[in-house]
């Protein structure tokens, strides 16, 4: 099993521009979060999904999107990119509320 | 929503020492867990407390749960350099967020 993969683990985004993260899992777990991670800092939740068809927001949505059409994959998507969006991004999954996250690799973003 | 306060945010210690953070809440909380992640890293889960005072031992982590089910911590007993990382904290059970408490950094120094 692979787990959690995210790609691409690194990038560099002008300001303006977009790009989608991608996150896929592979243990058929319904719940799938997003979250972002200032140097130093803690782990910020963006959007999470329970299942396909089904996202909500997290604490710092702004300025990001997601949608979740199959159970497999969440994509994040930044549309207008900002230097304040500058982060490591994780992905993670869960099979039930109570079970324990799976994380993948993390994304580092940096947007110039 | 479930938050969660971690103290100490960051405690540098002697290898040999022995470490202690902690998770509190203002409500009580179905289930804790905690996560570790190395420097670099991505998260990584380490245990899930259930019960009411409950208290499970990983080698050297000793994790506890309190009796009325607001707060939790976890004790390293003689640290070791592969220790160092930062440690979170999070409610589970019953919640569909997945929200960490703001981490606790430790730095073992040989």
């Amino acid at each position: 099993n692979a787990g959690v993969t995210q790609t691409p683990k690194f990038r560099i985004l002008k300001i303006g521009q977009s790009m989608t993260l991608q996150c896929t899992q592979d243990m058929n777990h319904n719940y799938m979060y997003w979250y972002r991670q200032d140097p130093g800092m803690g782990l910020k939740l963006i959007y999470y999904s329970v299942g396909a068809g089904i996202t909500d927001k997290g604490e710092v949505p702004n300025g990001y999107n997601v949608s979740r059409s199959t159970t497999e994959d969440f994509p994040l998507r930044l549309e207008l990119a900002a230097p304040s969006q500058t982060s490591v991004y994780f992905c993670a999954s869960k099979r039930t509320d109570d079970t324990e996250a799976f994380f993948g690799q993390g994304t580092r973003l940096t947007v110039v | 929503g479930q938050q969660v306060m971690q103290i100490p945010q960051y405690q540098h210690v002697q290898e040999g020492e022995d470490f202690t953070t902690y998770c509190n809440s203002s409500t009580t909380l179905s289930n804790i867990q905690w996560y570790k992640q190395r420097p670099g890293g991505h998260p990584v889960f380490l245990i899930q407390l259930v019960k009411s005072g409950e208290v499970k031992k990983q080698k050297r982590l000793t994790f506890q749960f309190g009796e009325a089910k607001k707060n939790s911590s976890l004790h390293i007993t003689a640290t070791q350099t592969t220790d160092v990382g930062t440690y979170f904290c999070a409610p589970s059970g019953g919640y569909n967020k997945l929200i960490f408490g703001a981490g606790t950094r430790l730095a073992v120094h040989p």
